[in-house]
């Protein structure tokens, strides 16, 4: 089975700030791993993802992850946080022979001002 | 535009109805599923389909039901039987496994349907 963990229900950071969203997952094969954003009462909109290759991952507005298959781990991160990044985020991971994806919980990013 | 779309996106139901919700998406998907939100909980899948005429239950299927006649369309129907249905309920499809050589599983998401039992 798969799993996915994101430890902080919420990340307040000021504008201009590193912003990091962690999470963690658990798969039996190779995983395919996905971050994605929502707005309140909006769909999910997809960040990046990563499948092979680079352990650094950049994806839309600026985001980026980094692949840590030793720790299992798979955190968000953007350089200068803006206001506008306050949102929902959501980790997801699949494996390899499974296309359904699983995610965490969510955690709620505020960027203050 | 191709994408995916939910409607309503607000609906109000007196307890014993049944409700369907619409989904319809233009991406040329084969795989189609209904997700339900609620505060905390994250994304639970409810029902999937791979193919039309085909579909399965997911973690939470009790007190839904779905259809695959079209492989544009998977309505959801909340029904009586469902004990707690208020929630955010989202649709999204991605291409079938092992469809394409890009295809990595990444799901496209509707912008959802708000569903209150009064």
């Amino acid at each position: 089975a798969q799993s996915v963990a994101q430890p902080e229900d919420q990340v307040n950071v000021a504008e201009g700030n590193p912003l990091t969203v962690k999470c963690t997952y658990s798969v039996s094969g190779n995983p395919y791993l996905f971050w994605y954003v929502q707005y309140p009462n909006r769909g999910l909109q997809f960040l990046l993802k990563y499948i092979t290759g680079d352990n650094l991952v950049k994806g839309s507005y600026g985001f980026e992850a980094e692949f840590n298959k030793s720790q299992t781990s798979f955190h968000l991160k953007k350089p200068s946080a803006l206001v506008s990044d306050s949102a929902l985020y959501f980790c997801a991971v699949r494996d390899l022979n499974d296309y359904k994806l699983s995610f965490g919980a969510g955690t709620t990013v505020t960027v203050r001002a | 535009d191709g994408g995916i779309t939910q409607s309503p996106k607000y609906l109000f139901r007196k307890e014993g109805q049944n409700v369907t919700l619409s989904c319809e998406q233009n991406l040329n998907h084969d795989a189609m599923y209904w997700y339900r939100q609620d505060p905390g909980q994250g994304l639970r899948l409810i029902y999937y389909s791979q193919i039309v005429n085909d579909f399965q239950k997911g973690d939470i299927a009790e007190g839904y039901s779905v259809s695959r006649e079209k492989k544009e369309s998977f309505p959801l129907t909340v029904t009586s039987a469902q004990k707690n249905p208020t929630a955010f309920y989202l649709c999204a499809s991605s291409m079938r496994a092992g469809q394409g050589d890009s295809n990595t599983g990444e799901l496209f998401f509707g912008e959802g349907s708000r569903l209150t039992v009064l």
